[in-house]
């Protein structure tokens, strides 16, 4: 199928932490991998990508990381602050048809940094 | 350099009544695309559109519709409102496609009562 989905609902971490979250696609034809950060009332922002021909990326505090073996992407964030508190989601893109010119989304990690 | 923009961002609606959501992509963007977010269903894909020609469409019924215009904007309309139809519209831009970066704008809160 063309799910993207998320293997935890919720994650509780403390300020200054690192965080890890993940998430499993079932399309083996994705060739380009989006993490999306979603604050309450907001759009999605856009935070990291990754490529098919990549299995590390990295930004400001941000990483990506890409198993295509097992179909796994995930995103680690360094030293996680309040302002981290959010909605992760993973997404998912072809440069083939059918799923092509469309993101799928996956269902969201909620993200709770205590202080 | 201004994002993606969306308006309105607050809409009331009754059932049965149609609407028209409007998305202007950041400048030089020609890709818009278009989400609906439920707490049900999360994000799915709507259509896609590129120098005004529709390139993909999700499983929605008919009574979604979309099109873009020659200046890359974007509306989409939804007629015969049901209570279902309540969500979060997010438009989406990026300069050729879904495989390039996608920048989404803050959404249309619909509510159909």
């Amino acid at each position: 199928g063309e799910s993207v989905g998320l293997h935890l609902p919720t994650l509780s971490v403390q300020e200054g932490d690192n965080s890890i979250i993940n998430c499993a696609y079932s399309n083996s034809a994705s060739d380009y991998f989006i993490w999306y950060k979603q604050e309450s009332g907001k759009g999605p922002q856009f935070i990291i990508d990754i490529r098919s021909n990549m299995d590390k990326r990295q930004g400001q505090r941000v990483t990506v990381l890409l198993n295509k073996t097992v179909k796994h992407l995930s995103l680690q964030i360094a030293a996680t602050q309040p302002g981290d508190s959010a909605v992760y989601f993973c997404a998912e893109t072809a440069s083939s048809p059918p799923n092509d010119y469309k993101l799928s989304f996956g269902a969201g990690t909620t993200v709770t940094v205590r202080a | 350099k201004a994002g993606v923009t969306q308006t309105p961002r607050y809409l009331i609606k009754t059932r049965g009544q149609q609407v028209t959501l409007s998305c202007s992509p950041i400048s030089g963007h020609r890709s818009v695309s278009w989400y609906q977010q439920t707490p049900g269903q999360g994000l799915q894909f709507l259509f896609e559109y590129f120098s005004e020609t529709q390139r993909n469409k999700g499983n929605f019924p008919g009574r979604f519709s979309g099109r873009q215009f020659s200046n890359s904007r974007s509306e989409m309309n939804v007629s015969t409102l049901e209570l279902g139809d309540s969500a979060l519209y997010l438009c989406a831009s990026s300069l050729i496609g879904m495989n390039t970066e996608a920048f989404f704008g803050q959404g249309t809160r619909l509510t159909v009562v």
